[in-house]
C-alpha cells in the first residue's frame, strides 16, 4: 500500500523566514496530494491540495510543488509568522481506495517572533 | 451547519472495557472516516466507509469495529479496550468528488 515520508520532523524559523517541509509517497498511482496545518488541540485544517496533473500551485503566502518522477511534494511558506506555528500534515491519496488518504508522519513548525 | 460533530470529548476507560464513539456530519458527505493520532505518527486510518452500507479497513483496524449507521453517522467502537488504543481519535468526512477531509474536534481516550 502507500507509504508517505515526511521530514523534517520539526522546523524552526525567524519570524519574516521560508519554510520548507518535504514529503515522498510511494505509490507512483496517487493521483492528490493535500497539506493539513493542526494548530494546538485543534482538529487538522486542509490548507491547499494540488492534483498530479499540476506541478504546482500557490494560494498567498504558501505553495506546494509536486515532482511526480521523484515521487515527492514541498511545502513552501514564505515570510512566515508567528501564527504559522503549528504541526503540518502531508498525505498522499491511496488509489484503490475511495478518497482513502495516507498521511505523513508530520512536522512541527515553530515560528520565532 | 456543524460540520462533523463527535462525542465524546475526553475518556477514560480500564483495561478490557468497551466504548463506542460517535460521529455525525451534516454536509451530506458520501464518504467517512476514523483516524487515530499518536505523536510522531501521524493520523492513521482505522476504517473508513466510502458510502452508506459499506466498511473497510485502514492502516491499523485491530481492536475497532466500525458501523455506519446511515449516511450522516459513522461510529467507532471498542470491544476490549488496551493501554495500546489509548490516542487522540478523529473523525472525517469527505465529499467523494474533492477528497478534501473535513475533521471532527477528536476525542482524547485514555485507557489505563
Amino acid at each position: 500500500g502507500e507509504n508517505v515520508e515526511q521530514h523534517p520532523s520539526t522546523l524552526s524559523v525567524q519570524e519574516g523566514d521560508s519554510a520548507v517541509i518535504k514529503c515522498t509517497y510511494s505509490d507512483s498511482a496517487s493521483n492528490y496530494f493535500p497539506w493539513y496545518k493542526q494548530e494546538l488541540g485543534k482538529r487538522p485544517q486542509l490548507i491547499i491540495d494540488i492534483r498530479s496533473n499540476v506541478g504546482e500551485k500557490k494560494d498567498q503566502r504558501i505553495a506546494v510543488t509536486l515532482n511526480k518522477t521523484a515521487k515527492h511534494f514541498s511545502l513552501h511558506i514564505t515570510e512566515t509568522q508567528p501564527e504559522d506555528s503549528a504541526v503540518y500534515f502531508c498525505a498522499a491519496s491511496n488509489p484503490s481506495g475511495t478518497g482513502k488518504l495516507i498521511f505523513g508522519q508530520g512536522t512541527t513548525l515553530q515560528v520565532k517572533p | 451547519n456543524a460540520g462533523v460533530t463527535q462525542t465524546p470529548k475526553f475518556q477514560v476507560l480500564k483495561t478490557g472495557q468497551s466504548m463506542t464513539l460517535q460521529c455525525a456530519q451534516d454536509m451530506n458527505h458520501n464518504s467517512m472516516y476514523w483516524y487515530r493520532q499518536d505523536p510522531g505518527m501521524g493520523l492513521r486510518l482505522i476504517y473508513y466507509s466510502a458510502s452508506e452500507g459499506t466498511t473497510d479497513k485502514g492502516e491499523v483496524p485491530n481492536g475497532y469495529n466500525v458501523s455506519r449507521l446511515n449516511k450522516r453517522e459513522f461510529s467507532l467502537r471498542l470491544e476490549s479496550a488496551a493501554p495500546s488504543q489509548t490516542s487522540v481519535y478523529f473523525c472525517a468526512s469527505s465529499d467523494r468528488e474533492n477528497e478534501k477531509l473535513f475533521f471532527g474536534s477528536g476525542t482524547q481516550l485514555s485507557v489505563l
